[in-house]
């Protein structure tokens, strides 16, 4: 079945950068544009960003310019997402998602399970 | 990009229906039919039950329908179930190839 496996939880002082990955599994993995979705603790849904794993272009929320990159590597089906100079506000839930773009429907699905990315000194 | 306006919590008892809205601008909501609508239980992943505005996904169970009338979308849920307790999100297509999501309604069943 179609899956996105995410990397575990990060603690990261401010400042500092953090990776997170997306394996895909059950479909093919170019046809498909790859988002990434923020919720900090309490709050809502935030729209980070999509990357066209086909050909690796990218477009980023206005909020996250600058600071984030997300990349993929094809061979082993998996996406990036990088955010650099933390500080605590970044505190979050980190989600990749299958989303709108490529052959994908005008939707956000699925999902991967999240990753809980903790800043702090 | 600001977020997409909803209330912050709605209640309802069983049996009963609810309307969740989604407030943005002529620049998301109003000018594409590309809302679609999220839930999700603590700890969860979030679910897809509307997209395109008012279509559901098969799995999703009728009792859930989408609606928009200019630059509000709204989520409705008839003969509410216990089940249903979960926080709910509106996301809308905002340009550029660009999304926004809604602040997210806790919908409380009593």
């Amino acid at each position: 079945q179609v899956q996105l496996v995410q990397s575990g939880a990060e603690v990261k002082k401010p400042g500092a950068s953090v990776k997170v990955s997306c394996k895909a599994s059950g479909y093919t993995f170019t046809d498909y544009y790859l988002h990434w979705v923020r919720q900090a603790p309490g709050q809502g849904l935030e729209w980070m960003g999509w990357i066209n794993p086909n050909s690796g272009d990218t477009n980023y929320a206005q909020k996250f310019q600058g600071r984030v990159t997300m990349t993929r590597d094809t061979s082993i089906t998996t996406a990036y997402m990088e955010l650099s100079r933390l500080s605590s506000d970044d505190t979050a839930v980190y989600s990749c998602a299958g989303g709108p773009g490529g052959k994908s429907g005008n939707w956000f699905d699925p999902w991967g399970q999240g990753t809980l990315v903790t800043v702090s000194s | 990009q600001s977020a997409l306006t909803q209330p912050a919590s709605v209640s309802g008892s069983p049996g009963q229906s609810i309307t969740i809205s989604c407030s943005g601008t002529s620049s998301d909501v109003g000018s594409y039919k590309l809302v679609s609508w999220y839930q999700q239980h603590p700890g969860k992943a979030p679910k897809l039950m509307i997209y395109e505005d008012n279509k559901r996904p098969s799995r999703v169970s009728n009792r859930f329908s989408g609606s928009k009338s200019g630059n509000t979308a709204s989520l409705t849920i008839s003969g509410l179930q216990a089940e249903d307790e979960a926080d709910y999100y509106c996301c809308s297509y905002a340009g550029s190839s660009t999304w926004v999501f809604g602040g997210g309604t806790k919908l409380t069943v009593l």
